[in-house]
């Protein structure tokens, strides 16, 4: 089947650092991709992994293991505006093309 | 602002009735892809054009349909609606059809069924 499971609620503090885990089951795998959506907004493109690895870009950095399927979103300094939801999603390689969703994990961060 | 702009924002109707969405992709992309978001359902992958060819298709229910055309703009007409179709519809573009082309999401229509 397919499935992507991530935590549903996570809260840090500002200036922490913390890390979304997102581990999936599909029939095929062609990239995995995480986006930041704030509550009432579009959601907004962070990151795109399609080989084992780390993957930095500024505070954001975007982990993937294929061979276990899990992926982590790392975000270093958080600050305030930092505080939405962050979706995992994975592309299948083959048939349909279609791209699969987690639920998201809704990040709260504290002054 | 993204550039892919989509009309109506809101849109209030009745159950039975159909509905069409618009969106317009960012100038110079070529694909659009179409997404469905419900508080209970996360969101969801409804069907990606590439150059005016369906080029990945989600679980698109059979009342749904959707096309792009010569200008590239993209509808998404929903038909026979039900309470369950309320929700957002994001509209995206990107350059290409690949899945390492970043995606450019639009403000989204909301559609209310009554």
């Amino acid at each position: 089947g397919q499935n992507i499971d991530q935590p549903t609620e996570m809260t840090a503090t500002e200036g922490a650092i913390v890390q979304i885990n997102c581990t999936y089951q599909t029939s095929g795998f062609n990239g995995l991709f995480w986006y930041q959506q704030h509550a009432g907004e579009a959601p907004t493109f962070l990151s795109y992994n399609v080989l084992d690895g780390l993957e930095e870009k500024g505070r954001f950095s975007s982990f993937l293991s294929r061979s276990k399927g899990y992926s982590y979103l790392l975000l270093k300094e958080l600050q305030m505006k930092d505080s939405a939801s962050y979706l995992c999603a994975v592309r299948e390689p083959s048939g349909t093309y279609k791209y699969i969703f987690g639920t998201g994990t809704r990040l709260k961060v504290l002054a | 602002d993204s550039g892919v702009t989509q009309t109506p924002k809101h849109l209030i109707t009745a159950t039975g009735q159909r509905v069409t969405l618009r969106c317009s992709p960012r100038s110079g992309d070529l694909s659009v892809y179409w997404y469905q978001q419900s508080l209970d359902q996360g969101l969801q992958f409804l069907i990606q054009y590439y150059n005016g060819e369906e080029r990945a298709k989600g679980n698109i229910l059979e009342r749904f349909s959707a096309q792009q055309f010569p200008d590239l703009h993209s509808e998404l007409n929903l038909s026979s609606l039900e309470l369950g179709d309320s929700a957002l519809y994001f509209c995206a573009s990107s350059v290409g059809s690949g899945s390492n082309y970043e995606q450019y999401f639009g403000p989204g229509t909301r559609l209310t069924v009554t």
